[in-house]
């Protein structure tokens, strides 16, 4: 059973720059979420999805932010004008269809380290 | 909304002691609670869950939580320390947004759990 992947692992860009992240799920795992973790903090949830749907992008940090999953498979996560304020950790957890709407377990993967300079 | 909070953002016993790691919660639902442990550079990796079941939950690695309404609390326990529990270690609850949306966890900021030898 392959787990949560995320590319690249490391990311360092320049103030200004635009950057996109890849998430993996666990096969056949319909519900996609991003998170944000910065230094000494817990992740903070930003969206989600289930199959190709964005159910829930209200805690998306600004417009600048915006995710996608075409096919209800891998993600992406794009950050437009990066400051040096969004330096840190963006994880992403898949979970498979729950019965009702509440939460399964959610499997994280490893995480994109973005540095902004 | 929900929130968490977690008491001791480091916490030190010695190989073999007791450990445990506080976890108190707010909801306006019946929660389901959640620990992760996150080694360093790493994902987060589930420990036990709380899902309205039993009150005492057994997870990975020796390690046990007991949810109390009264006490709006998910703390977490294991009767013997070892060098290999050094790490952060999260607790969560499940978010339902307004609206039925999708459930996000909510994190605590974590506690740093240290182990002397």
């Amino acid at each position: 059973d392959t787990g949560v992947s995320q590319d690249p692992r490391h990311k360092i860009t320049k103030r200004g720059q635009n950057v996109t992240f890849r998430c993996d799920p666990i096969s056949e795992h319909n519900r996609l979420y991003w998170y944000r973790q910065t230094l000494g903090q817990g992740p903070e949830f930003l969206t989600y999805f289930q199959n190709e749907a964005q159910l829930e992008k209200s805690r998306l940090l600004s417009d600048r932010f915006s995710a996608e999953r075409p096919k209800g498979s891998f993600s992406t996560l794009e950050i437009q004008r990066t400051e040096q304020g969004d330096s840190a950790m963006y994880l992403c957890a898949s979970s498979p269809k729950a019965s009702g709407r509440r939460t399964d377990t959610q499997y994280f993967g490893p995480g994109t380290r973005l540095t902004v300079l | 909304a929900q929130s968490v909070t977690q008491l001791g953002s480091h916490v030190s016993v010695s190989e073999g002691a007791l450990v445990l790691l506080r976890c108190n919660y707010s909801s306006s639902v019946p929660p389901y609670l959640f620990w992760y442990v996150q080694y360093p550079n790493q994902g987060l990796q589930l420990l036990l869950k709380y899902t309205s079941a039993a009150t005492l939950v057994k997870g990975i690695n020796g390690f046990e939580a007991e949810f109390k309404k009264s006490e709006t609390s998910f703390h977490l326990t294991k009767p013997s320390a070892h060098m290999s529990d050094a790490a952060e270690y999260f607790c969560a609850v499940s978010d339902r947004l307004q609206g039925g949306g999708a459930d996000g966890l909510t994190f605590g900021k974590g506690t740093h759990l240290i182990i002397q030898p």
